[in-house]
């Protein structure tokens, strides 16, 4: 069936490094990858998605890349800060019409000062 | 639009009572889904529906949770009778259809003693 698989399940950072999260996904026919970001108590918020034409995409820190050929996808945030400290979830969506979304497992970034 | 709204924020209740859990979509999506957030599982789809009508409920784990969706603006979840092991954070989302990223409510934190 559909799953997403995501990695590292936990990743530390200091402030100012950079942080990678990646993603894998089991069905070749999804064709769009939203990343949502979810601070402690809060609900998921979208911050960066991209579709299958599109190889690479960056708004300001964050950017994410996609190999549709692999099959994976990665979020990159550059000069992390600590605001930045929150679950991040990738997701995959197939091209059924109804917009359903695999979500992978999460990955917690703690960025230090 | 005021986005998706949820409630009630939080619900305790005791084992065996009956839970009703509430979502009002964004005005015009058209698709709704229901999401259970655990430590253990993550984000599990429950069930979504496309115009109101239910496409896919194979994530409901038992047949003590029902959903129904009467109308555009407006969703249920139940579970009767409510067990412990139903304690989680349910998240309503919605979406247009199409292709996409959703829009989280804030979520009902159930506890289930």
């Amino acid at each position: 069936g559909e799953n997403v698989e995501q990695h590292p399940s936990t990743l530390s950072v200091q402030e100012g490094d950079s942080a990678v999260i990646k993603c894998t996904y089991s069905d070749s026919a999804s064709n769009y990858f939203p990343w949502y970001k979810q601070e402690l108590g809060k609900r998921p918020q979208l911050i960066i998605d991209i579709r299958s034409n599109v190889g690479e995409k960056k708004d300001q820190r964050i950017a994410v890349t996609l190999n549709k050929t692999a099959k994976h996808f990665s979020l990159h945030i550059t000069e992390t800060q600590p605001e930045d400290s929150a679950v991040y979830f990738c997701a995959a969506q197939g091209a059924s019409g109804y917009n359903k979304l695999i979500f992978g497992a999460g990955t917690r970034l703690a960025v230090h000062p | 639009d005021a986005g998706v709204i949820q409630s009630p924020r939080h619900e305790v209740t005791e084992m065996g009572q009956e839970v009703t859990l509430r979502c009002k979509p964004i005005s015009g999506h058209n698709s709704l889904f229901w999401y259970r957030q655990t430590m253990m599982r993550g984000l599990e789809l429950l069930i979504y529906f496309n115009n109101n009508v239910p496409i896919d409920d194979s994530g409901m784990p038992e047949d003590r949770f029902s959903a129904k969706m009467p109308n555009a603006s407006f969703s249920t979840l139940k579970i009767q009778p409510s067990e412990p092991r139903d304690s989680a954070v349910y998240f309503c989302a919605s979406s247009l259809s199409g292709g996409g990223g959703y829009t989280f409510g804030s979520g009902t934190r159930l506890t289930v003693v």
